[in-house]
């Protein structure tokens, strides 16, 4: 069975310095993992996904994210805040063997002040 | 459009009655979920088509609730005899075919409140 742990349910950080948001996972297989953005009434939006290709993996709006499989984390980060990055952030999982559902992470609000 | 499209935005309905969701995904996409987002159970999956067959029905929480997908396109979700339990934002998404690695493309979904 696969799941996903995302250690902060809250962040704040101030704008311009730099956004971690913790994500660990657990998989029976090479999982695919995605980080997705959700602003107020909006749907998700994928911001970056890993797919066993290079484990450093660019997204939009400035964001990485980087796989350890040594210590099955996924964390998503960003060099500089951006008031406009203030929304709820979900770390997804999805194992090969199941062609169809995604496994979500309880989510991350992250709070951008100035 | 280009977006996955779902309606009605918003539906506020009484407890007891049938309501319908409706999805149209990208066009070209095979692939169609069904989500489920409410306060204290996150973000649910509750069922998948390929094309117009189901395989995975695995989420839908009870017979209550139904889905169909017709030409390989727009989904339906029905929900007959509405719960206050039901009050949730019901999200659609669609992918270009199933696997772990599709990314998969949300609508803004449908906020349904059951009065």
């Amino acid at each position: 069975a696969q799941s996903v742990t995302q250690l902060d349910s809250h962040v704040s950080v101030s704008e311009g310095t730099p956004v971690l948001l913790r994500c660990n996972y657990s998989s029976s297989y090479s999982p695919s993992l995605f980080w997705y953005v959700q602003h107020p009434n909006k749907g998700l939006q994928l911001l970056l996904k890993y797919t066993s290709a290079a484990t450093l993996v660019k997204g939009i709006n400035g964001f990485e994210a980087e796989f350890k499989k040594s210590e099955t984390s996924f964390h998503l980060t960003k060099p500089s805040a951006h008031m406009s990055d203030a929304a709820e952030y979900f770390c997804v999982v999805s194992d090969p063997g199941t062609a169809s559902k995604l496994t979500f992470g309880t989510g991350t609000r992250l709070q951008v002040t100035l | 459009g280009a977006g996955v499209s779902q309606s009605p935005s918003n539906k506020v309905t009484e407890k007891g009655k049938d309501v319908e969701l409706r999805c149209d995904p990208i066009s070209g996409h095979t692939a169609l979920y069904w989500y489920r987002q409410s306060l204290g159970q996150g973000l649910e999956f509750l069922i998948y088509f390929q094309g117009n067959s189901a395989p995975d029905k695995s989420g839908l929480p009870s017979d209550r609730f139904s889905a169909e997908r017709t030409g390989g396109s727009v989904s339906t979700l029905t929900i007959q005899r509405t719960q206050q339990e039901d009050s949730a934002v019901y999200l659609c998404a669609s992918s270009l075919f199933p696997g772990g690695g599709q990314p998969q493309h949300f609508g803004d979904g449908t906020r349904l409140s059951i009065l």
